[in-house]
């Protein structure tokens, strides 16, 4: 048990709609972040927030996007939803001088028709 | 570009055999994860390996790092069929911002 909780588990969209994808971290976790896992493919990177501010970005275009709130919470949006954003969405938190440990959620299993 | 390569991508062993796992990157780095992957599951942290010449053991497995060389090792030493899974590592490249590995999908088979 990582104490992070991603939700919902599994969700299905249609091409050109939005989704929002939530993450919850433990008390004092003031780093998150968000990697798209393809089919059969390792997880990639795709944006770090720290303390509520955006702190660095993979290659992933501005349709996706994050918010982290100050209750250690976190949301990834996907707008304009494409074919190819089928992937598991995994969340990873850290807590301040965590020791270089990342505790990963469950993910949330995208689906885009 | 940081870039992190594994081989083999596919490994099917014998239970009891031993096997190794190799983990390269491009760029340099201060630590290197390994992680584990059931299908449908999230990831497990394994290790992390923070210096040159780390080398941290779990049960039957064991991981090194060699920065010089820009390499990691993951060994398996007398498998089980409880390891099947996938493997994978991945490097740091700042805050704890990974760049995973394309994975190495193990069978043990009885």
């Amino acid at each position: 048990e990582t104490g992070v909780t991603q939700s919902p588990t599994h969700l299905i969209k249609t091409r050109g709609q939005q989704v929002t994808l939530r993450c919850s971290s433990q008390s004092g976790h003031n780093t998150v972040s968000w990697y798209q896992q393809a089919l059969g493919q390792g997880p990639q990177f795709i944006f770090q927030y720290y303390r509520e501010e955006e702190n660095g970005r993979g290659n992933f275009p501005p349709r996706f996007s994050g918010l982290q709130f100050p209750n250690y919470s976190s949301e990834l949006n996907v707008n304009a939803l494409e074919l190819d954003d089928s992937a598991l969405y995994l969340c990873a938190s850290s807590p301040e001088g965590g020791r270089y440990i990342q505790y990963f959620g469950a993910g949330t299993r995208l689906s885009v028709l | 570009e940081l870039k992190v390569e594994q081989n083999p991508l596919f490994l099917s062993m014998q239970e009891g055999k031993n096997y190794t796992i190799y983990c390269n990157y491009s760029t340099t780095s201060d630590r290197l994860y390994w992680y584990r992957q059931d299908p449908g599951k999230s990831l497990e942290s394994l290790f992390v390996l923070l210096s040159n010449g780390a080398v941290k053991q779990e049960g039957r497995l064991m991981a090194s790092l060699d920065t010089k060389a820009r390499l990691s090792t993951l060994h398996i030493t007398a498998a089980v069929h409880d390891l099947s899974a996938t493997y994978f590592c991945a490097v740091n490249f700042g805050n704890e911002k990974l760049t995973f590995g394309t994975g190495t999908r193990l069978t043990i088979i009885p």
